[in-house]
């Protein structure tokens, strides 16, 4: 079964500093995909990105980067001169080949202070 | 156009009564979900549907019945409310049965109140 593990419940930094928020999972199989999303204040889900197993390029959008390490079962996403917008909870998460569902991490609360 | 779109977005209402949750995408993908989202955030898949053929059903309480007319469509229903069904309820949507080319669209979210 699949885990995922976000260790930093909360997180607060003032505007314009750089922020990394971590995410470990755990998984048996050799083919898996791994997201992230992000739920700000109104509460709904918004798709960031989406990595599989085999692709280990580091991506870069905009503000945001995302470092994928399949050595230590890694996928950090960091921003950038965070801004206060970029408050919200940010969510990793991981599927599998086949099971047809996301298994989600606890989630990281963001707070940019201005 | 709201790809997917639930309503109602929130919903008070009293232990034991039975209430249903529509959900609605249109972006033609054969896939849709229920994931619940509990007081600590934390988001956990309920069901899935394929071409409306349940696929996953993970240890929810018979007291949910999910309910796919078509593609299109993944209303869930709930008997006997009791209060720790009090949560966010989100339905998403994603094109095949596997994830490899596709991420998961979700919905608004529904918040309801159990009181």
């Amino acid at each position: 079964a699949q885990k995922v593990t976000q260790a930093q419940t909360e997180i607060s930094v003032v505007e314009k500093e750089d922020v990394t928020l971590d995410c470990v999972y755990e998984t048996r199989d050799t083919t898996y995909y791994l997201f992230w999303y992000k739920q700000p204040p109104s509460g709904e889900l918004v798709f960031l990105i989406r990595r599989n197993s085999f692709d280990e390029q580091n991506e870069i959008s905009g503000r945001y980067s995302w470092n994928f390490q399949k050595s230590t079962s890694s996928f950090n996403f960091t921003i950038t001169a965070s801004q206060v917008v970029d408050s919200a909870v940010y969510f990793c998460a991981a599927g599998v080949q086949g099971a047809q569902k996301l298994v989600f991490g606890q989630g990281t609360r963001l707070t940019i202070n201005p | 156009d709201t790809a997917v779109s639930q309503t109602p977005k929130y919903l008070v209402t009293q232990m034991g009564n039975d209430k249903s949750i529509k959900c609605e995408q249109n972006l033609g993908h054969d896939t849709m979900y229920w994931y619940k989202q509990d007081s600590k955030k934390f988001l956990k898949i309920m069901f899935s549907y394929n071409n409306k053929e349940l696929i996953i059903n993970e240890t929810v309480p018979n007291r949910f019945s999910p309910k796919s007319p078509d593609k299109a469509h993944l209303n869930l229903h709930i008997n006997s409310l009791e209060l720790g069904d009090s949560a966010v309820y989100f339905c998403a949507s994603s094109q095949g049965r596997l994830l490899m080319n596709t991420e998961a669209f979700f919905g608004q979210g529904t918040r309801l109140t159990v009181v």
